[in-house]
C-alpha cells in the first residue's frame, strides 16, 4: 500500500543529544514537508523540500537541520541547538503541484527529558 | 508567519450548521486547504479551493474568495465525531517551482449534545 511512513511514533532523548526523525514515502511524491505542533496550536512549517537534493527552511528552522538525498526519505534532526524541542512532528508528502493535498504521516512526539 | 487567521475555539449544537472562517495574505497565494485533526493525530484532507466559489463535499463545504484573502469552511448537520481542530492551509509560491504549504493555528470545534 502506499502511504508515508513516520518512525518511531514516540521517541524519548536526554537533553543535549541529537535525534533523528524518519519519515519515509513511496507515493513517488516531489514536495515532502517538515512541520512541529505544540498543545493547543497550529502546525509551524520547520523545512520544506521540493526535489531532490534540495530544501528551504521554513518559519521554525533554527535548532533543526534535514537531508533530500532521496525522492522517498526526509529525514529531520532535532540538534541539542533547539532550546525546546519536545513536540509532536508532522511529516507530509505531496506532488508538488498547486492542487494536490499534503498526505500526513502518523507523527511522532518526541519528549526531552 | 503569513497572517493567517481563524478562531481560536468554538461550540456548536449537535444537527446544527457552523461556519469556521480563515483570512489569509493572498501575496503568493495559489489555492488554500482545509484539514480536520483530532486530538494526537495526523491532519486528514477535507477540501482544497483554488476558485472563487463554493465547493461542496457531502456534510462539508468550502468558500474562496481569492481578492478578499478569505475562505469558510461550513459543517451541515453537525455530529458529535465532527469535534475537532480545523486548520485552513493557504498554499503560497514565492516565485520559481516551489509550493509552501503552511498552517493557521487552526479552531478547536466542540460539537454539544
Amino acid at each position: 500500500d502506499g502511504g508515508i511512513t513516520q518512525s518511531p511514533k514516540y521517541l524519548f532523548r536526554k537533553e543535549g543529544q541529537n535525534v533523528t526523525l524518519s519519515c519515509e514515502q513511496n507515493l513517488n511524491h516531489d514536495a515532502m514537508y517538515w512541520y512541529r505542533q505544540d498543545p493547543g496550536q497550529g502546525l509551524r512549517l520547520i523545512y520544506y523540500s521540493q526535489i531532490v537534493n534540495d530544501f528551504q527552511k521554513g518559519d521554525i528552522a533554527e535548532g533543526y537541520s534535514v537531508s533530500r538525498e532521496k525522492k522517498e526519505s526526509f529525514p529531520l534532526t532535532v540538534t541539542s541547538a533547539q532550546k525546546n524541542p519536545t513536540a509532536f512532528y508532522l511529516c507530509a508528502s505531496s506532488t508538488g503541484g498547486a492542487n494536490t493535498e499534503a498526505f500526513f504521516g502518523q507523527g511522532t512526539r518526541l519528549t526531552v527529558v | 508567519g503569513q497572517n493567517i487567521d481563524q478562531p481560536t475555539e468554538m461550540t456548536a449544537t449537535e444537527g446544527a450548521i457552523v461556519q469556521i472562517n480563515c483570512t489569509y495574505q493572498t501575496s503568493g497565494f495559489n489555492g488554500l486547504f482545509w484539514y480536520q485533526q483530532h486530538a494526537g493525530e495526523a491532519p486528514t484532507f477535507l477540501s482544497y479551493n483554488v476558485l472563487d466559489g463554493l465547493e461542496e463535499k457531502g456534510r462539508f463545504s468550502s468558500f474562496l474568495s481569492r481578492s478578499k484573502g478569505y475562505s469558510y469552511l461550513l459543517l451541515k448537520e453537525l455530529q458529535m465525531k465532527d469535534s475537532a481542530s480545523y486548520l485552513c492551509a493557504p498554499l503560497m509560491n514565492y516565485g520559481g517551482a516551489t509550493n509552501k504549504l503552511i498552517f493557521g493555528t487552526g479552531t478547536l470545534l466542540a460539537v454539544q449534545p
